[in-house]
């Protein structure tokens, strides 16, 4: 069984749909909790991060950590053509610890 | 501007060959990362580095090395490529203690023949 649990997709939306990322995971230790997106053909890059349990908000985005469930949700609205990437969650147990990816969803948002 | 820059972007290699695939970063990072990425496995660490001669093995290391001596560089090295090793291949820094917050690099697709 894999650490860190996420559906791979493909996920297809229309535009300014609300759109809902998930994760689960097994190991209670971990208390950094990451999103990445990444583009076609690109290397990964930082979307969100949230220490220990709760929610935080940037823009059109919302992270929520619920460590009672081992549960993280990446939350999109008003999704735009320009949310389609693949997005990948990570975790760490501390701030210096070596992150444990999942594989990633693909999302497409139609215009 | 700071960046990473992954060398080659592509390459094609037969069995039995050794290869080696550059990294250099502009971000005066002191923690440098090797991942490969595969469909149903995303990201696994191949080795990472916390600084100058010190290196440290990640969870799918053999048949991979690296070296550290100099701050900007991290070259991985395939020993003897192999065809479960074809991959996309990305180099990554964090700054100081904090692991969460890593920088890519564009990767390099590796097709072992």
């Amino acid at each position: 069984q894999k650490e860190v649990e996420q559906d791979p997709g493909p996920l297809s939306v229309p535009e300014g749909a609300i759109v809902s990322l998930n994760c689960t995971y097994s190991n209670s230790a971990f208390q950094y909790f990451m999103w990445y997106r990444q583009y076609s053909r690109k290397g990964p890059e930082l979307l969100m991060y949230t220490y220990s349990s709760g929610n935080k908000e940037d823009g059109r985005f919302t992270a929520q950590v619920d460590k009672s469930s081992k549960y993280i949700s990446l939350f999109i609205r008003d999704s735009q053509p320009s949310d389609s990437a693949t997005y990948l969650c990570a975790m760490g147990r501390t701030s210096g610890s070596r992150l444990t990816f999942g594989e990633g969803t693909q999302l497409t948002v139609n215009p | 501007d700071a960046e990473i820059t992954q060398s080659p972007r592509h390459k094609i290699t037969e069995t039995g060959r050794q290869v080696t695939l550059a990294c250099h970063q502009t971000w005066n990072h002191n923690n440098m990362f090797w991942y490969r990425q595969d469909l149903g496995h995303g990201l696994r660490l191949i080795h990472y580095s916390y600084g100058v001669q010190d290196t440290n093995k990640g969870e799918v290391s053999d048949g991979y090395s690296v070296s550290r001596s100099n701050t900007e560089d991290l070259p991985l090295t395939l020993e003897s490529a192999a065809s479960s090793q074809t991959s996309v291949y990305f180099c990554a820094t964090s700054a100081g203690t904090s692991f969460h917050e890593q920088y890519f690099g564009p990767g390099t697709r590796l097709t072992v023949t």
